[in-house]
């Protein structure tokens, strides 16, 4: 059972560069999330998609855009990156009605960007 | 103010010890509980759900204290295994709020 699988586990990035995070699920969930998790602070959600062609702000958008390519799968885009999105990112999913709260996280992406 | 705060600790116990701690969250009107766990540099997994009576799951007991806006996790006869991180998420309307974690770290 692979759950959900997210690329890259790592990645370096000068300041600027652009890069696409793919994350996709095989548990047939409705919603996926993207989170990112600095040292001191809880996860924020970054974006988030209640079913497959939906897509909407979470708490920390800005510098990020998303894609639902389809039930499955659920990119995150950094256009320009910044050293402030030097994070740890997960990518997520869940039931869409009952126990929507209940998040199969990914197993993350440390994103360094110099 | 953090919408949930926690202690960071670490929580340093030895093995087979109990260990507790809390949670405090600022929405009144927030609706549900849960306890996720956390090992290192590995991803969030959902420990248990906390519900209005206390429920417990084997060595994990969880409380909730509406009156006083926290939530408790208690681990009892602690194991090697048991050292991670606990993640306490609270839920509010279509949203999850996470505290930053509480770190355990069980030694021989």
């Amino acid at each position: 059972n692979a759950g959900v699988t997210q690329t890259p586990k790592f990645q370096v990035l000068k300041t600027g560069q652009s890069m696409t995070l793919q994350c996709a699920q095989d548990m047939n969930h409705n919603s996926m999330y993207w989170y990112r998790q600095d040292p001191g602070m809880g996860l924020r959600l970054i974006y988030y998609s209640a079913s497959e062609g939906t897509t909407d702000k979470g708490e920390v958008p800005n510098g990020y855009n998303v894609s639902r390519l389809n039930k499955r799968e659920f990119s995150l885009r950094l256009e320009s990156a910044a050293p402030s999105q030097t994070s740890v990112y997960f990518c997520a999913s869940s039931q869409r009605d009952r126990e929507w709260e209940k998040l199969f996280f990914g197993s993350g992406t440390q994103l360094s960007v110099l | 103010r953090k919408e949930v705060e926690q202690d960071p600790g670490p929580f340093n116990v030895p093995e087979g010890a109990t260990v507790a701690f809390n949670c405090t969250y600022s929405n009144s009107a927030s609706q549900s509980f849960f306890w996720y766990r956390q090992d290192c540099r590995k991803e969030p997994k959902l420990l248990m759900s906390v519900y209005s009576s206390g429920n417990e799951d084997g060595r994990f007991t969880a409380q909730l204290n509406r009156a006083s806006q926290y939530i408790s996790l208690l681990i009892r006869d602690s194991k090697l295994s048991d050292s991670a991180t606990y993640l306490c998420v609270v839920r509010g309307d279509y949203k999850l709020s996470f505290g930053a974690g509480t770190t355990v770290t069980v030694r021989a």
